[in-house]
C-alpha cells in the first residue's frame, strides 16, 4: 500500500460543478502539499498545509491531521482546471524536506 | 509564490552526448534543491537531494556517475546527464525549498529526448 493515496484516480466533470479530490496518508507529517500539473507542463504548488484550511480563489484545501486526510475542493469548475492534481507529504522523519507523492488525480472539466 | 526556473525547457541530443540542465531559484536562496524524473502518466520520482556546498544525496538505484549534480550556489543547481542514452529520455523537474516555512517550489521542467 502506498504511503499517500489519492482518490479518485480519474475524474470527469461538467463546467460549473463542485469538485473534491481526496488524499489519505499513513505517515506522520509536518506538511502536506497540493500540486497542479498541466499536460506537458511544469508543476505549480497550490497549497502547503499543516493544519486547518486554506483558500485561494476557487480552490480550497483542508486537512485533518488526526484522520490523516486532506481534501482539495474546486468550486465553479472550469475547463482550464483540467490538469493532474498531486498530493505530496513531508514526513516528520525527513530532515531534508523530501516529499512522498500520491499517484495523482487526472481531472477533466468539460464545457 | 517564489519562482524557480529551469534551462533549457526542451533538449534533443544524440546518444552518447552529455546534457546539462540548470535549476535556479530566482527570488530566494535555496539551501536545498531536489531533482526529479517523471515518465509519461507517472508520478515524480526523486533522483537526488542537492545541498549547497556539499555532495548530493542520491536515491537508491540512481547512478551517481551518470547523473552529476552540482549545487554551486544558493540559487543554482545543475544536473548533467552524462553519455545519454534513449532510455534517459524523460521529463526532469527540479524544486527548491525556501527557508521557513520550508515551502517547496517547482521548476517548469526540462524535456530531454535522446535520439
Amino acid at each position: 500500500k502506498n504511503e499517500v493515496e489519492q482518490s479518485p484516480q480519474n475524474l470527469t466533470a461538467q463546467e460549473g460543478e463542485f469538485i473534491t479530490i481526496n488524499c489519505s496518508y499513513s505517515v506522520g507529517i509536518s506538511a502536506l502539499h497540493w500540486l497542479q500539473q498541466h499536460p506537458g507542463g511544469g508543476i505549480v504548488s497550490l497549497f502547503m498545509l499543516s493544519s486547518g484550511k486554506k483558500k485561494h480563489g476557487r480552490l480550497i484545501a483542508t486537512i485533518n491531521i488526526q484522520e490523516k486526510h486532506s481534501s482539495l475542493h474546486i468550486t465553479a469548475s472550469h475547463p482550464r482546471d483540467s490538469a493532474v492534481y498531486i498530493c505530496a507529504v513531508r514526513s516528520v522523519s525527513s530532515n531534508t524536506g523530501k516529499l512522498i507523492f500520491g499517484q495523482g488525480t487526472t481531472l477533466q472539466v468539460k464545457p | 509564490g517564489a519562482v524557480v526556473s529551469q534551462h533549457p525547457s526542451r533538449v534533443i541530443c544524440k546518444s552518447g552526448t552529455s546534457v546539462k540542465i540548470e535549476c535556479r531559484s530566482l527570488d530566494f536562496q535555496a539551501t536545498t534543491m531536489f531533482w526529479y524524473r517523471q515518465f509519461p502518466k507517472q508520478s515524480l520520482m526523486l533522483m537526488a537531494t542537492s545541498n549547497e556546498g556539499s555532495k548530493a544525496t542520491y536515491e537508491q538505484g540512481v547512478e551517481k556517475d551518470k547523473f552529476l549534480i552540482n549545487h554551486a550556489s544558493l540559487t543554482l543547481s545543475t544536473l548533467t546527464v552524462t553519455s545519454a542514452h534513449p532510455e534517459d529520455s524523460s521529463f526532469y523537474i527540479c524544486s527548491a525549498i525556501q527557508g521557513a516555512p520550508n515551502e517547496q517550489f517547482f521548476g517548469p521542467g526540462t524535456r530531454l529526448t535522446v535520439l
